[in-house]
């Protein structure tokens, strides 16, 4: 069965320290890899994605993911947390074929401590 | 440009009624996406429509469905309403399966 994890529900990080967000997945093929974040009672909003080529892509407000083949994994990082980050953060994968609907991992909330 | 509306933000209905929810996507997308949040379930996909056609359909019974106009505007039906419905129910539109999704608000459900 395909699957996305983040193993973590929570991650505390001090502000200015740099941030990780884990994920890995399990789905057949070369899935395209996306993060999204959701703030509190908001939608969720697009922050970078993987689609081809170059293993770290670069994403909206400082954000970077990189993706390993090898390990099947799309973790997200910030080389220095702000408070304003913490917000509850999305992994989501899409199969490029068959039954390709996206698909979310649980969430991991981000709290960056002052 | 502006972003994708959902339509109504709030909703309290009761148990066995039915109700349909409102998404227009980002002018130019073609693909519409449905999804319900939960707290004990996360983020779960409920189904895709591009160009009007279901192209995916998540794992919920027959009570929801949905359907896409020519316009790309959305609805999405829940009839027999069940308390466990009660949910964030989020659409999202992007132009293909390669590019990113863009989300609404979403439509608060509460089934009492």
């Amino acid at each position: 069965a395909q699957s996305v994890a983040q193993p973590e529900d929570q991650v505390n990080v001090a502000e200015g320290n740099p941030l990780t967000v884990k994920c890995t997945y399990s789905v057949s093929g070369n899935p395209y890899l996306f993060w999204y974040v959701q703030y509190p009672n908001r939608g969720l909003q697009f922050l970078l994605k993987y689609i081809t080529g170059d293993n770290l892509v670069k994403g909206s407000y400082g954000f970077e993911a990189e993706f390993n083949k090898s390990q099947t994994s799309f973790h997200l990082k910030k080389p220095s947390a702000l408070v304003s980050d913490s917000a509850l953060y999305f992994c989501a994968v899409r199969p490029r074929t068959g039954a390709n609907n996206l698909f979310f991992g649980t969430g991991t909330r981000l709290t960056v401590i002052p | 440009k502006a972003g994708v509306t959902q339509t109504p933000r709030y909703l309290i209905k009761t148990r066995g009624q039915q109700v349909t929810l409102s998404c227009s996507p980002i002018s130019g997308h073609r693909s519409v996406s449905w999804y319900q949040q939960t707290p004990g379930q996360g983020l779960q996909f409920l189904f895709e429509y591009f160009s009007e056609t279901q192209r995916n359909k998540g794992n919920f019974p027959g009570r929801f469905s949905g359907r896409q106009f020519s316009n790309s505007r959305s609805e999405m039906n829940v009839s027999t309403l069940e308390l466990g419905d009660s949910a964030l129910y989020l659409c999202a539109s992007s132009w293909d399966i390669s590019y990113e999704q863009y989300f609404g608000p979403g439509t608060r459900l509460t089934v009492t």
